[in-house]
Order: structure tokens, then sequence, then C-alpha cells
């Protein structure tokens, strides 16, 4: 159980065109996400909480109208790279808190890798 | 920042014990310490955690001191698929926040 997919595994746009990645939360309900993202060798940082139905808090220094993020249901949050520029490409990945367990515990998805020329 | 110190990186031979210390000398009472790797391109995997009693699950052991200022993650019989960045995580019960992961400890399975 607990298992987080994220879509697309692996993505490459041009730059200045935006790309939506899917995290969904496949067998609990979620009420709230994680997004992060990892630059090479460097470890994982978190940008944003996204509690459904309501607007996502973003860690300093991230921009809020570059990110977009949207969950829209209990199952499934979105994230969107608008405008991507080189400097965005990373790993992004998502986690989702599970209210099935006694400790609220986070799972995560495999991550996206987005590159952008 | 992450309020955990790790070593950055450690050698463990295949089928050996492999423990990897972190120090959280900052902790405060009601957090718990948990423990993730991530395994080359990959989401992280949670291991276990602990408040202050030692943990065991099929994964690995948590050993916590006493005065809960350190652990040691212990993975009994290490496998060249352990080979992977494991991260000790100072965090709240409640778990509403996201995580601040540190640098972490690359853990090196030789064959």
């Amino acid at each position: 159980g607990a298992v987080v997919s994220q879509h697309p595994s692996w993505v490459i746009c041009k730059s200045g065109t935006s790309v939506k990645i899917e995290c969904r939360s496949l067998d609990f309900q979620a009420t709230t996400m994680f997004w992060y993202r990892q630059f090479p060798k460097q470890s994982l940082m978190l940008m944003a909480t996204s509690n459904e139905g309501s607007k996502a808090t973003y860690e300093q220094g991230v921009e809020k109208d570059k990110f977009l993020i949207n969950h829209a249901s209990l199952t499934l949050s979105t994230l969107t790279v608008t405008s991507a520029h080189p400097e965005d490409s990373s790993f992004y990945i998502c986690s989702a808190r599970s209210l099935a367990t006694s400790y609220n515990e986070q799972f995560f998805g495999p991550g996206t890798r987005l590159t952008v020329l | 920042d992450a309020k955990t110190t790790q070593p950055t990186s450690m050698d463990c031979a295949e089928g050996r014990a492999a423990n990897l210390p972190c120090n959280h000398s900052t902790i405060s009472g009601n957090e718990y310490v948990y423990w993730y790797r991530q395994i080359h391109s990959q989401g992280p995997q949670y291991i276990i955690h602990g408040l202050k009693n030692n943990e065991t699950n099929e994964m690995a052991s948590l050993i916590i001191t006493e005065d809960r200022k350190s652990s040691t993650l212990i993975l009994p019989h290490a496998t060249l698929r352990d080979t992977a960045v494991y991260y000790c995580i100072d965090r709240s019960g409640g778990g509403a926040d996201g995580l601040t992961f540190g640098k972490g400890t690359h853990l090196i399975i030789q064959p």
C-alpha cells in the first residue's frame, strides 16, 4: 500500500513552454501533498505544500507564479512549471501525506526529470 | 537548514552490518527521528522512525541514545541494492510539514 505515482517520469521541453507534472496517491487519500526539487548532486529541497481544496504554501524563494500547484482532489496534485527555462531543469519529486497511518507518514513518488533546452 | 549531521560517505562489505550514525543534538522533546534513503534517480523511501525507544522493522533497526542526541541506523545484512544516500531527519510527530533534507550519507556496499 501507500503508493505514489508521478507522470511523466521524464520530459524534455523547449525554453518558454509550460510543463505539467502530475502526482497521484494510488491507494490512499492525501489531504496534503508536498513538492520537492533536486538539482544534480544536491539534496531535496521543499518547494511547496499543497492542501486539497486550498491554495498552496510556497517556501521562501520559490515563485508561486512560476510553479503553479493545483490540488483538486484527495488523490491528485499537479505542478505546472510555466515559461520554463534551462535553470528549471531538475528532478521534481512529490510526496503525499497518508492519514491512514498512525504517524501521518509521507510517501514519495518516483520523481520527474525535467530538461529544458 | 537541516538540523542533523551525518558523515558524507561510508563503505560497507556486502553481507556485513552497515551502521550509519546521525547527530541530532538539538532535537526537541516531541520530535521523532526519521530515516529515509534515496537510490540514484529515484524518490526517497521511508525506512524507519523512532522517538526514544529502539525500533526494528523488516528493513532496519534504529538505536537512539538515551539523551536522544544521536542515533544509529543498522542494516543487518547489507546487499548491493542498499547502496543509496541515507537521510536522517528530526521532525514533529504530526507530520504536517514538509521534510528538511540534509546532505545525507552516501552508503556504498562493496561486493
